[in-house]
């Protein structure tokens, strides 16, 4: 089973913070993606990437920034925390090439900015 | 630009009821439909899909017809359960390789 962990599944910061979400999946995906979720607005794309050191913005990427180091691996940071930044986070991964349908999800970082 | 409308919810039914959650869309051309559904603190998870005008997507009992002539794309399911409690997205694969989604029903069932 493909699996898709985020580093956290609760976090507090305050304004101003430099916050790191981090998402790891192991089944060797080419794609990743971070979404943000809120209520009555379903998912927003933020940032996605489909390879090592690629990153692409996604529908808002105001206000944040990624990594992709690693091809497991996809961070997502939060160069200066907001209060509009309290949210659900959400990581997928999915395969490249011809199937790049299919996006497998995190359990989801619910962050809240104080 | 591509879009995905959902009925709003909550969606409150007793068990063994029939279900109907309506989702339609706008799009280019005739893009790939998918069902997530996000069960109480967990991720989404793909329920079902349809690639194609015409084909039926299924799991779970879940059932969803791709109609090109409405642009719509409604699940149903014969007879709930309290476990099938959660929140339903649909979403379409874009041309430039995105998922759109809806903004979510929630399902509640009571037993």
């Amino acid at each position: 089973d493909v699996k898709v962990t985020q580093s956290s599944r609760y976090l507090v910061k305050r304004t101003g913070e430099k916050v790191f979400l981090e998402c790891v999946q192991d089944m060797d995906h080419e794609n990743m993606f971070w979404y943000r979720q809120d209520p009555g607005l379903g998912l927003r794309l933020i940032y996605f990437s489909y390879d090592v050191k690629m990153k692409e913005k996604g529908d808002i990427p105001e206000g944040y920034s990624v990594s992709r180091e690693k091809k497991e691996r996809f961070s997502l940071i939060l160069e200066s925390a907001s209060t509009n930044q309290t949210s659900m986070y959400l990581c997928a991964s999915s395969l490249g090439g011809g199937n790049p349908y299919e996006q497998y999800f995190g359990p989801g970082t619910r962050l809240t900015v104080t | 630009g591509d879009s995905v409308t959902q009925m709003e919810g909550p969606v409150t039914l007793s068990e063994e009821a029939f279900l109907t959650i309506n989702c339609t869309y706008t799009a280019t051309g005739y893009p790939s439909l998918f069902w997530y559904v996000q069960y109480p603190g967990e991720g989404l998870q793909l329920l079902l899909k349809a690639t194609k005008a015409d084909d039926k997507g299924s799991n779970k009992g879940f059932e969803a017809t791709y109609r090109k002539e409405t642009t719509s794309f409604h699940l149903e399911k014969g007879s709930v359960q309290v476990s099938d409690s959660a929140v339903y997205f649909c979403a379409l694969m874009s041309n430039t390789g995105k998922l759109i989604f809806g903004q979510g029903t929630t399902l509640q069932v009571k037993p």
